[in-house]
């Protein structure tokens, strides 16, 4: 079983939809959690942290966090053009001498349509 | 802002030579990683460093060892290329914060 679990897609929806993207981590004791959007023929860029249970809201981004089920996903609102990417989930290696390495996952390629 | 520079977008090598890959951070960073991204496999860290002259294996160190002399700058060297090292080659950095900023990315052939 992969540490970090995408699916791959690609994922497609229309302009103005939820786009949702979802990851899967098999570590238990993992401890933050993050999505990082990837253009094109760029680098990764951070989009959203997470820590704790629940939801966390940042204009129209929302990451979720389920610890007892092992699971993050990320909710686009409002789908634009502009979000067509390759979306990568990471999750820290727990431990005191990980010095913040992550896991990443194989990533989602999103494509938003006029 | 932070910023990651890497010191070459594309590189073309023969299979045998011995390739460098430099990474600068100006941010007085204490922590940098070296990472390979190849499509389907997303990216595996190669080696990370958490201050000077340290420096630790990732989860695919074999084939490459790195340098870090100074804080702000840290290497990655293919000791012998291989064809199955072709690849994107991104560098990143890390200070007191979670959050690692990465360089543009070498894009490597090695022929």
């Amino acid at each position: 079983q992969k540490e970090v679990e995408q699916n791959s897609g690609p994922l497609s929806v229309p302009e103005g939809a939820i786009a949702s993207l979802n990851c899967t981590y098999s570590d238990r004791v993992s401890q933050s959690f993050f999505w990082y959007r990837q253009y094109s023929g760029k680098s990764p860029e951070l989009i959203m942290s997470i820590y704790s249970n629940g939801d966390k809201e940042d204009g129209r981004f929302t990451a979720q966090l389920n610890k007892a089920s092992q699971y993050v996903s990320l909710l686009i609102r409002d789908s634009q053009p502009s979000d067509s990417a390759t979306y990568l989930c990471a999750v820290t290696r727990p431990g005191g001498t990980s010095y913040g390495k992550l896991t990443f996952g194989q990533g989602t390629i999103l494509t938003v349509h006029p | 802002d932070v910023k990651v520079t890497q010191s070459s977008r594309y590189l073309v090598k023969r299979t045998g030579e011995k390739v460098f890959l430099e990474c600068v951070q100006d941010m007085d960073h204490e922590n940098m990683f070296w990472y390979r991204q190849d499509p389907g496999l997303g990216l595996r860290l190669i080696y990370f460093s958490y201050d000077v002259k340290m420096k630790e294996k990732g989860d695919i160190p074999e084939g490459y060892s790195v340098s870090r002399e100074k804080k702000e700058r840290f290497s990655l060297i293919l000791e012998s290329a291989s064809t199955n090292q072709t690849s994107m080659y991104l560098c990143a950095s890390r200070g007191s914060g979670e959050t690692q900023y990465f360089g543009p990315g070498t894009r490597l052939l090695v022929l």
